[in-house]
C-alpha cells in the first residue's frame, strides 16, 4: 500500500520560508520514479485547492496562479521525496498541505494522499 | 479554469436512508470526473473516479453518475461512517486541477 509522509511544517512568520517534504514508500506494481505528485492544500475549515504538480522526472511542472513565483515543486527520486519550497508566505497560504500520488493510468487523478502537514503563516 | 459548483453545501439526512449530492461544471470535463470523501481530522479518500467506477475498496453502497457538465453522488443508504465532507474534482481539462466546494453530509 502506498504510504506519503508530510513533514517540514510549522509556524512561520508572513515573508518567511518553509520547505515541506514528502516521504514515500509501500509502491507495488510501479515506482516512485515513474509517479507524477501533486501538493493539495486545505485553509481552515475550508475546501480543497490544487497547488502544484511535477512529473515523474520533473521535467513538467506546474503550478496554481496563487503560488507560481513563490513556491517551487521538486523531487528527489532517489531518496523517494516529494519537496515543496515555499517563500514570501503570506497568511493565505496557511493550510493543512496533502502530497498526492497520481493514477498510473488517468492524467490528473489524484489517487493516493498523504496525511497532511499543517503551514500557520502568523506574526 | 473550470470551476466546480456543488450542492447543496450541507445535506441532513438519517442513517438508513438516501442521500444525493450534485456537482456542476462549468464547462464539459467529459467523464473526467471524481468524488472524495474527507472524514474530519482526515485526508481525502478516493471515492469514485470517471464519473461513475469505485475505487478499490469502496463499498457498493456509493455510486456516481453523469457526464458533460452534471453529476452526481449516490450513497444508497447511508452509514454512521458516510458522515463527511464529499468534494467533486474535474481532472479533463488542466491545470489547473479543481474542486467543488464541498457537501457536507450530516445526521439529521
Amino acid at each position: 500500500e502506498v504510504q506519503l509522509v508530510e513533514s517540514g511544517g510549522g509556524l512561520v512568520q508572513p515573508g518567511g520560508s518553509l520547505r515541506l517534504s514528502c516521504a514515500a514508500s509501500g509502491f507495488t506494481g510501479f515506482t516512485f520514479s515513474s509517479s507524477w505528485m501533486h501538493w493539495v492544500r486545505q485553509g481552515p475549515g475550508e475546501g480543497l485547492a490544487w497547488v502544484a504538480h511535477i512529473n515523474n522526472d520533473g521535467s513538467r511542472i506546474t503550478y496554481a496562479d496563487s503560488v507560481k513565483g513563490r513556491f517551487t515543486i521538486s523531487r528527489d527520486n532517489a531518496k523517494n521525496t516529494l519537496y515543496l519550497q515555499m517563500h514570501s508566505l503570506r497568511a493565505e497560504d496557511t493550510a493543512v498541505y496533502y502530497c498526492v500520488r497520481e493514477s498510473h493510468f488517468w492524467s490528473g487523478l489524484l489517487e493516493n494522499w498523504g496525511q497532511g502537514t499543517l503551514v500557520t503563516v502568523s506574526s | 479554469e473550470i470551476v466546480m459548483t456543488q450542492s447543496p453545501a450541507t445535506l441532513s439526512v438519517s442513517p438508513g436512508e438516501r442521500a444525493t449530492l450534485s456537482c456542476r461544471a462549468s464547462q464539459s470535463v467529459t467523464s473526467n470526473l471524481a468524488w472524495f470523501q474527507q472524514i474530519p481530522g482526515q485526508a481525502p479518500r478516493l471515492l469514485i473516479y470517471g464519473a461513475s467506477t469505485r475505487a478499490t475498496g469502496i463499498p457498493a453502497r456509493f455510486s456516481g453518475s453523469g457526464s458533460g457538465t452534471e453529476f452526481t453522488l449516490t450513497i444508497s443508504s447511508l452509514q454512521s461512517e458516510d458522515f463527511a465532507v464529499y468534494y467533486c474534482q474535474q481532472y479533463n481539462n488542466w491545470p489547473p486541477l479543481t474542486f467543488g466546494g464541498g457537501t457536507k453530509v450530516e445526521i439529521k
